[in-house]
């Protein structure tokens, strides 16, 4: 079936550096891409968003990079800090309003100090 | 800043009993979810729901799974009688309709913690 997973399981960033984190997707006809960021023992949190029609966005200290020609989707946070230590879920719908999520299967970040 | 409430934190009940996990939106939003993640894997999709019916709903949510908005606030999954493997964090999201029409950011709540024994 159609789905959305991830690269790398799991990544040790030492503190100030860059961390990018990868997920690829099968649905061509995805439309909306979603980052969010879990803590443990806490509920999803809104990172940043792309609709297709866009290959960067940009947020504060974020920016997630579209690739639609290899479905391929990358969150990079910039100087990395304790605080960015969580699990990292990209997720897509069709664009849709109203659709559902599907989710990746996470990447969890660990920062060194 | 409003956000998605969730109670209880933490639900424990026997097998073959019947739960209610509770969730109230954030209060301007029209599409409701509820997802699950059993412990270590990713989040998946259970069911969606709007104007007052489900528009959408996975393979997960058998009969035993059921949703309702008894009133203006509140959104709650009925699980009829629990198994093991309802064991999981069950999370209510919400979405505003984007101005659009097109998909906007899902809120979530901070998930109420199932454990069947």
């Amino acid at each position: 079936g159609e789905s959305v997973g991830l690269h790398l399981p799991t990544l040790s960033v030492q503190e100030g550096d860059n961390s990018i984190i990868n997920c690829a997707y099968s649905n061509s006809a995805s439309d909306y891409f979603i980052w969010y960021k879990q803590e443990s023992g806490k509920g999803p949190q809104f990172i940043i968003d792309i609709r297709s029609n866009m290959d960067k966005r940009q947020g504060q200290r974020v920016t997630v990079l579209l690739n639609k020609t290899v479905k391929h989707l990358s969150l990079q946070i910039a100087a990395t800090q304790p605080g960015d230590s969580a699990v990292y879920f990209c997720a897509e719908n069709s664009g849709a309003a109203g659709n559902k999520l599907t989710f990746g299967g996470g990447t969890r970040v660990l920062v060194k100090p | 800043e409003p956000e998605v409430t969730q109670t209880p934190s933490h639900q424990v009940t026997q097998m073959g009993q019947e739960v209610i996990l509770r969730c109230v939106p954030i209060s301007n939003h029209l599409y409701f979810y509820w997802y699950r993640q059993i412990l270590g894997q990713k989040v998946e999709f259970l069911v969606s729901f709007y104007n007052n019916e489900i528009s959408e709903k996975s393979e997960i949510f058998d009969d035993q799974f059921s949703v309702e908005r008894p009133d203006g606030s509140n959104f709650t999954l009925k699980i009829r009688s629990t198994k093991l493997e309802d064991s999981a964090m069950y999370f209510c999201a919400s979405v505003k309709r984007g101005t659009s029409g097109g998909a906007t950011e899902q809120f979530f709540g901070p998930g109420t913690r199932l454990t069947v024994l």
